[in-house]
């Protein structure tokens, strides 16, 4: 099946710090990747639509310019949280469109926990 | 808008049991339908889905119905085995961007 990876998998870092995380969908191509936001024991909250070649598409109530997004390729998408705050610490999953028959069907990536001290 | 409600948790059984895990939800248009598995530590798995009324969803034992007249997929499995122990989300995609919204998530845990 499809396979979409995540790194890194776990990030601690101090407050103030950038952080990127990669999302990469290994066996195919993806023009559309997802980023969502899990709490604890909570449901995942889309983030934005990353599309290669153009600009995200964030929802509302996401600050594009804190969690800036870029798909710069057909395989990889990644998130800068800018000046991560505590608050910003959460469970961050990406997941990647595979338009072949499945169109709708997202494959996930794992998962990074980050944590902002 | 789109919302999902799905049955909290967490729901512990024994091997062997049956399992129900209800859902219902609220949609414009004529959504897809999904469960997704998340074992722990890794992403989310779909595990069964259905795009149209009536429609059965079935994979690994799992079954679940489209219902339109109770917007409803309760996920059902007849026979639980330890292994199934994981996070049950209920989702649904509508919509020209097919963008998926997630119920809150149902933790099971299955005893031997």
């Amino acid at each position: 099946g499809a396979v979409v990876s995540q790194h890194p998998s776990r990030v601690i870092c101090k407050s103030g710090t950038s952080v990127k995380i990669e999302c990469r969908s290994l066996d195919f191509q993806a023009t559309t990747m997802f980023w969502y936001r899990q709490f604890p024991k909570q449901s995942l909250m889309l983030m934005a639509t990353s599309n290669e070649g153009s600009k995200a598409t964030y929802e509302q109530g996401v600050e594009k310019d804190k969690f800036l997004i870029n798909h710069a390729s057909l395989t990889l998408s990644t998130l800068t949280v800018t000046s991560a705050h505590p608050e910003d610490s959460s469970f961050y999953i990406c997941s990647a469109r595979y338009t072949g028959v499945f169109y709708n069907e997202q494959f996930f990536g794992p998962g990074t926990r980050l944590t902002v001290l | 808008g789109n919302s999902v409600t799905q049955m909290e948790g967490p729901v512990t059984l024994s091997e062997e049991a049956f399992l129900t895990i209800n859902c219902t939800y609220t949609a414009t248009g004529y959504p897809s339908l999904f469960w997704y598995v998340q074992y722990p530590g890794e992403g989310l798995q779909l595990l069964l889905k259905a795009t149209k009324a009536d429609d059965k969803g079935s994979n690994k034992g799992f079954e679940a119905t489209y219902r339109k007249e109770t917007t409803s997929f309760h996920l059902e499995k007849g026979s639980v085995q330890v292994s199934d122990s994981a996070v049950y989300f209920c989702a649904l995609s509508s919509g020209s961007a097919r963008q998926l919204t997630f119920g809150s998530g149902t933790q099971l845990t299955v005893l031997p």
